[in-house]
């Protein structure tokens, strides 16, 4: 079974501060994603990579950026961390980069409040 | 752009009510659609998929939906609801062929009354 592991389930980090979020997976997943879930609005598309040093903008772009120097693992920064961006991250990955039919399998996701 | 649109934001159901969540997509190529679910505290898993073929597709825990291409939906239903159903239910639609990139719909909450 893909075991999708994000490093913190909460986290509290104040104004300004540089925030880093951690995700694994384990099953040699091409692709990767990184999502914000806020009530009523769904998921929204932060970043995501279908390679190694690879990065593609998803729909929120702002004020986040990514990391992936290896397949497993996939890195969400917030670079100067505000209030707009308490939230819940969800990291996913998904097997092949083509093909537009495969699940994706998720985190239990990370809390993240900005004091 | 491709959207999903889920119009009920929260559902109340009893016990054994039949349940049909909303579903529709803004996208006139060919789409594959997802329906995820989320319980209380756990991470978001598949309830189920189409890609092709039979447009009634049936998942896990007895939820099926329907793909209806003239409406441009896929409605999830399911008989006869169960308290253990309380969680909030996400579509999702992919463009086929092409990359990977998910566009979710904002979610319906469900809660089931014993």
């Amino acid at each position: 079974d893909v075991k999708v592991t994000q490093s913190s389930r909460y986290l509290v980090k104040r104004t300004g501060e540089k925030v880093f979020l951690e995700c694994v997976q384990d099953m040699d997943h091409e692709n990767m994603f990184w999502y914000r879930q806020d009530p009523g609005l769904g998921l929204r598309l932060i970043y995501f990579s279908y390679d190694v040093k690879m990065k593609e903008k998803g729909d929120i772009p702002e004020g986040y950026s990514v990391s992936r120097e290896k397949k497993e693992r996939f890195s969400l920064i917030l670079e100067s961390a505000s209030t707009n961006q308490t939230s819940m991250y969800l990291c996913a990955s998904s097997l092949s980069r083509r093909g537009g039919n495969q699940p994706q399998h998720f985190g239990d996701g990370t809390r993240l409040s900005i004091l | 752009a491709q959207s999903v649109s889920q119009h009920n934001h929260h559902v109340i159901l009893s016990e054994a009510a039949s349940l049909e969540l909303g579903c529709n997509y803004s996208y006139g190529g060919t789409v594959n659609l997802f329906w995820y679910v989320q319980y209380p505290g756990q991470h978001l898993q598949l309830l189920l998929k189409y890609f092709s073929g039979d447009p009634l597709v049936k998942g896990i825990k007895g939820f099926e939906a329907e793909f209806i291409k003239s409406k441009f939906s896929f409605n999830l239903r399911k008989p006869s609801v169960q308290w253990s159903d309380t969680a909030e239910y996400f579509c999702a639609v992919i463009l086929s062929g092409g990359y990977q990139k998910v566009t979710f719909g904002t979610g319906t909450k469900l809660q089931v009354i014993p």
